[in-house]
């Protein structure tokens, strides 16, 4: 089985400065894929970043970027100059290359000050 | 391009009672899936389909059924409704192919309260 755990419930960062959500997962399967999803209040989820892991390179999007270290199997999501339209539940998510099937972290909701 | 679509947005349900949940894309997709998601739980996979004519159990089926009616349509199908149903009812379609799992893309949820 593969569980994908998100330690921190809430976060909160001022508009403009940069936060870190923390994500850890487990998995046997040598082949997957990890991915961030965002939940504004709108309930619609959206695809923010997605990581191959066979890719060693971090994947960027934007002021999106992860710190993927597959040996700690550690996917953190960093978010440089936050804005207001940031402020969501964001979802960490693990997928084995097998099927398509992915598993969910809990989230964790992020609120950004003016 | 609709995307993924679902109806209807909100039901409420007597305990005992039956409906069925509507999903529809139009993107070509070949995989199609249902979650629920309740408070801190984060979203779990209810059933999927890899393709048409197919279906598989996720993590938490019971008390659900589904169909997969052809590419575009999904139905997921409460028999008879408990309270520990209430909760937001996710579609979801990715593409598939080559190396997986690609995107999948959401539908805007149906929040369901059973009473």
């Amino acid at each position: 089985a593969q569980t994908v755990t998100q330690s921190q419930p809430e976060m909160s960062v001022q508009e403009a400065e940069t936060v870190t959500l923390s994500c850890t997962y487990d998995t046997s399967e040598s082949d997957y894929y990890l991915f961030w999803y965002k939940q504004p209040p709108s309930r619609q989820m959206i695809l923010v970043i997605r990581q191959e892991a066979y890719k060693q390179q971090n994947a960027t999007e934007n002021r999106f970027s992860v710190n993927f270290q597959k040996a700690a199997k550690s996917f953190s999501l960093k978010i440089s100059d936050s804005q207001l339209g940031d402020a969501a539940m964001y979802f960490c998510a693990l997928g084995r290359g097998s099927n398509y099937k992915l598993t969910f972290g809990k989230g964790t909701l992020l609120t950004v000050n003016p | 391009n609709a995307g993924v679509t679902q109806t209807p947005k909100f039901q409420v349900l007597k305990t005992g009672q039956s409906m069925t949940l509507q999903c529809a894309q139009d993107m070509n997709h070949n995989s199609m899936y249902w979650y629920r998601q309740d408070p801190g739980m984060g979203l779990r996979l209810i059933y999927y389909s890899a393709s048409e004519g197919t279906t598989d159990k996720g993590e938490v089926p019971n008390g659900y059924n589904v169909s997969r009616l052809n590419k575009r349509e999904f139905s997921l199908r409460l028999e008879s409704a408990a309270p520990s149903q209430t909760s937001v009812y996710f579609c979801a379609s990715s593409e598939d192919g080559g190396r997986g799992p690609y995107e999948q893309y959401f539908g805007p949820g149906t929040r369901l309260t059973v009473t």
